[in-house]
């Protein structure tokens, strides 16, 4: 089955500098890759998604690029703030057996 | 307030019972996601139902089942409970039956067995 390892497991970041999470996955056959964010006691939130058609995806002060070769794929967040401050998820689903896999998160903080 | 409801919040329970936990999706919302949430296991896939139909198995044990009725809440039951699924347990709706339709998650049943 599919396996998803994601690194840092936890990521300090001074505020305003950018932060990368990076997730590998096994299975070439997984084709969309959700990242979902969890502020502390709260439920995850999708913050941003990519399908394996495409490398990049912007959406303000988050990225996701995609490395389908190297099956490999990262969040960047760029001029973090506070309330940037959670666990992030990433995961790969496959479409074939329709498992959606995840990986065993980040936390990320960010120092005022 | 995503629009998904799970009841109940907390539920504290012995090794060997069984227990139901109900979600209800957002209104419209055709599919039913079911995840684990522990803290050494990270978010794991449970099951997907849509529109009353089992769709997609993730690691669900045998000793767990769910089910959607017709008005599109959902249960998961768990049997023969054991320490380690202590756990959070979280549904998620979406409207389509494509994963890639945005999950809109509830607050989660956080699930205590003593």
């Amino acid at each position: 089955g599919e396996n998803v390892e994601q690194h840092p497991s936890t990521l300090s970041v001074q505020e305003g500098d950018s932060a990368v999470i990076k997730c590998t996955y096994s299975d070439s056959a997984s084709n969309y890759f959700p990242w979902y964010k969890q502020e502390l006691g709260k439920r995850p939130q999708l913050i941003i998604d990519i399908r394996s058609n495409v490398g990049e995806k912007k959406d303000q002060r988050i990225a996701v690029t995609l490395n389908k070769t190297a099956k490999h794929f990262s969040l960047h967040i760029t001029e973090t703030q506070p309330e940037d401050s959670a666990v992030y998820f990433c995961a790969a689903f496959n479409f074939g057996n329709e498992k959606l896999t995840f990986g065993t998160g980040t936390r990320l903080t960010i120092i005022p | 307030d995503s629009g998904v409801t799970q009841t109940p919040k907390h539920l504290i329970t012995a090794t060997g019972q069984r227990v139901t936990l109900r979600c209800s999706p957002r209104s419209g919302d055709l599919s039913v996601y079911w995840y684990q949430q522990s803290l050494d296991q990270g978010l794991q896939f449970l099951i997907q139902y849509y529109n009353g139909e089992e769709r997609a198995k993730g690691n669900i044990l045998e000793r767990f089942s769910a089910q959607q009725f017709p008005d599109l809440h959902s249960e998961l039951n768990l049997s023969s409970l054991e320490l380690g699924d202590s756990a959070l347990y979280f549904c998620a709706s979406s409207a389509g039956l494509a994963v890639y339709n945005e999950q809109f998650f509830g607050p989660g049943t956080r699930l205590t067995v003593l």
